[in-house]
């Protein structure tokens, strides 16, 4: 069964703590992105990479860090940097060979701040 | 960078009639536009997408119009059912040549088909 999946699902962290989330492909996609989610806002690129051991900033990515290091993973740490985490996060990747643009997302990670 | 605007931020529609979302973008070296439909608790997914050098685009009851010139394009969903109720995102990208698109969505319409 291919797709995107993330995890955890849920997470909880107290203020101060770095956390980790994570986001495995299995469509041989080489393009992989996280955007971040909150109410009323869209969604917001925080970073994305086109191939293995390179990755760019998008337009939110203060207090985020990412890796790439094999081509199925691309997980984001959130920093005790990020101001205000709380929020919805989302991987997706496209198949930068098709050419169509479309973006696979997962189900998402609902990250809260105690 | 990109910025895109989306309107209405909700729509009410009733069962059967048609729904029009618009969007504006600022970067005329956007080439590419995708629409997303999120349901409730669910993940985004494509519903319609559209190339600058296509200027309407159909697929069933979804349909998409761009205007290069005035740097809009619309959604459009006709006979509306109420499984049309999610919200829908507008997104405006330029292709970066190595085949990764940097998409700039819009907040979000929240459709709601009353049966």
């Amino acid at each position: 069964d291919g797709g995107i999946t993330q995890s955890p699902k849920y997470l909880f962290r107290k203020e101060g703590q770095n956390v980790t989330l994570s986001c495995e492909q299995n469509l041989n996609h080489d393009a992989m992105y996280w955007y971040r989610q909150d109410p009323g806002q869209g969604l917001r690129l925080i970073y994305y990479s086109q191939i293995v051991n390179d990755f760019q900033k998008g337009d939110i990515a203060e207090g985020y860090s990412v890796s790439r290091e094999k081509k199925e993973s691309f997980p984001l740490t959130v920093t005790s940097a990020q101001k205000n985490p709380t929020a919805f996060y989302l991987c997706a990747s496209n198949n930068v060979g098709a050419n169509t643009g479309e973006l696979f997302f997962g189900e998402g990670s609902r990250l809260t701040v105690l | 960078g990109e910025n895109v605007e989306q309107h209405p931020s909700t729509l009410s529609v009733q069962e059967g009639d048609s729904a029009v979302i618009k969007c504006t973008y600022s970067d005329s070296a956007s080439n590419y536009f995708p629409w997303y439909k999120q349901e409730l608790g669910k993940r985004p997914q494509l519903i319609i997408d559209i190339r600058s050098n296509v200027g309407e685009k159909k697929d069933q009851r979804i349909a998409v119009t761009l205007n290069k010139t005035a740097k809009h394009f619309s959604l459009h969903i006709t006979e509306t059912q109420p499984e049309d109720s999610a919200v829908y995102f507008c997104a405006a990208s330029s292709n970066s040549g190595a085949g990764s698109y940097q998409l700039t969505f819009g907040k979000g319409t929240k459709l709601s088909v009353i049966p």
